[in-house]
């Protein structure tokens, strides 16, 4: 079963715009992590949230996560074509002593396409 | 900025060879792991490790892989008898407690078993 998913799986957008992209956890979360990652390369560090209803701001690029902690979103303003890639959340669950040896799932990306 | 770094960068070998992947983590990091990318596919987790032993492992990480810190920096993993199913991206990561759980990724070793 599908722990972690990601919408939309592909996004086209022209340059300037606005996008959101969605990360839904089936189960609750202990820490919730954004990564860009380019074709065949490693994956940028973006942000992790912790506390539900926490978000942040990494200059064009907003993460929250919902009160629940089972859903994040990826807000990105005024896209440019360096925002191009694939970006993926990856989950911390805490196991079972309650603590977190940071063991990521992670979710199938989605890939951002952005038209100047 | 302190990174994480990884060698090679591509690594080809035949069925049934023994391969060692290298990370060097980000020096004030406590927490180790290893995941990897089958092309196409998720990132998948393989292997944490702190203070000196395995932490947690995945169902992936069987008797044909090991992971050691020989020294002060470097950590490596180690795949036995490589089976042409072990292709994929191999990607290093490490973490810092208890100020952050920021974990931040190596480039990857791209392994090809031919």
């Amino acid at each position: 079963s599908q722990e972690l998913e990601q919408s939309p799986q592909s996004l086209i957008v022209q340059e300037g715009k606005n996008l959101t992209i969605n990360c839904t956890s089936s189960k609750t979360l202990y820490g919730l992590y954004w990564y860009k990652q380019k074709y065949g390369e490693g994956l940028i560090f973006l942000m992790m949230l912790q506390k539900g209803g926490e978000e942040k701001s990494h200059e064009k690029i907003t993460a929250k996560l919902d009160e629940k902690k089972q859903q994040s979103s990826l807000h990105i303003t005024a896209s440019q074509p360096s925002h191009a890639g694939i970006y993926l959340c990856g989950a911390d669950r805490k196991g079972a002593g309650g603590t977190s040896y940071g063991k990521l799932t992670f979710g199938q990306g989605t890939i951002l396409t952005v038209h100047p | 900025e302190p990174e994480v770094t990884q060698t090679p960068s591509h690594q080809v070998t035949q069925m049934g060879q023994e391969v060692i992947l290298r990370c060097v983590p980000i020096s004030n990091h406590l927490y180790f792991y290893w995941y990897r990318q089958i092309l196409g596919q998720k990132v998948e987790f393989l292997v944490s490790f702190y203070n000196n032993e395995i932490s947690e492992k995945s169902e992936i990480f069987d008797d044909q892989f090991s992971v050691e810190r020989p020294d002060g920096s470097n950590f490596t993993l180690k795949i036995r008898s490589t089976k042409l199913e072990d292709s994929a991206m191999y990607f290093c990561a490490s973490r810092t407690v208890p100020t952050s759980y920021e974990q931040y990724f190596g480039p990857g070793t791209r392994l090809t078993v031919t």
